[in-house]
C-alpha cells in the first residue's frame, strides 16, 4: 500500500533559526496536505498543494510540492516558540480525501 | 458552529468491554474518517465514509465496526477492547471534491485506555 515518510522524526531549533521537514511518498499523489498539531491538541490544517512544483507561502512558512509529485517539504524561517508541535504531511492517491499520513516532525524550540 | 465534536474526551476500558466513540459534525461535510494515532506512528486510518449509508475500510479496521446513518454522525465501535488499542482516536470530516481544498476538520479526541 501507500506509504509516506518523514524526515527527521525530530527536529531541535534554536529560536530564529530556519529548519526544513521532507516528505516523500512511495506512489505519485494527486494532492499533498500539511496538518500542524500543538502537544496534546488535535491536527489543524495549514496548507494544500495540488500542483506539479508548487510552491506557496505562509508569512514564515513555505511549503513546495515536488516536480514528480511523490515528495513535499515544509521550511519555516526564523523559528518561534509558537512553532513548537508536530508538523504532518498527508497524502492523497486520487482526487477526493483519503489521506495517508507521515509519521509527523516533532518541532522543539530551544529559546 | 461547533465542528467536530467528539465524545468522550477520556475513556478506561477493560479487556473484552466494547463501547462506542461518538462523532458529530455540523458543517454537513460528506466525507468522515477515524484515525488512531500511537506515539512515532503517525495517524493510522481506520474507517472512513463518503456518505450516508457508504462506509469503507481504511489501513487499520480490524477490531472496530463503523456505521453512517445521517450526514452528521458517525460513530466508532470497538467489538472487544484489546490492550492494542489503546490510543488516541480522532474524527475527522471534510467536502468531498474532486477538485479543490479537501481540509480535513478534526475533533479533539478521545484518549482510550484499555486495561
Amino acid at each position: 500500500g501507500q506509504q509516506v515518510m518523514q524526515i527527521p522524526q525530530y527536529q531541535h531549533v534554536q529560536e530564529g533559526e530556519d529548519f526544513t521537514t521532507y516528505c516523500n511518498s512511495s506512489t505519485t499523489l494527486s494532492n499533498i496536505q500539511w496538518y500542524k498539531q500543538r502537544p496534546g491538541g488535535h491536527p489543524v490544517f495549514l496548507i494544500q498543494l495540488v500542483k506539479s512544483g508548487e510552491v506557496k507561502k505562509q508569512k514564515r512558512l513555505t511549503f513546495q510540492f515536488g516536480e514528480a509529485k511523490k515528495n513535499s517539504s515544509l521550511h519555516i524561517t526564523a523559528t518561534q516558540t509558537t512553532d513548537v508541535g508536530t508538523y504532518f504531511c498527508a497524502g492523497s492517491r486520487a482526487a477526493g480525501n483519503k489521506l495517508t499520513f507521515g509519521g509527523g516532525t516533532r518541532v522543539l524550540v530551544k529559546p | 458552529n461547533a465542528g467536530v465534536t467528539q465524545t468522550p474526551k477520556f475513556q478506561v476500558l477493560k479487556t473484552g468491554q466494547s463501547m462506542t466513540l461518538q462523532c458529530a459534525q455540523d458543517m454537513n461535510h460528506e466525507y468522515m474518517s477515524w484515525y488512531r494515532q500511537d506515539p512515532g506512528m503517525g495517524l493510522r486510518l481506520i474507517h472512513y465514509s463518503v456518505g450516508a449509508g457508504i462506509t469503507d475500510q481504511g489501513e487499520v479496521p480490524n477490531g472496530y465496526n463503523v456505521s453512517r446513518s445521517t450526514t452528521e454522525d458517525f460513530p466508532l465501535r470497538l467489538l472487544s477492547a484489546a490492550p492494542s488499542q489503546t490510543s488516541v482516536y480522532f474524527c475527522a470530516s471534510s467536502y468531498f471534491r474532486v477538485r479543490g481544498d479537501t481540509e480535513a476538520f478534526f475533533g479533539q479526541g478521545t484518549r482510550l485506555t484499555v486495561v
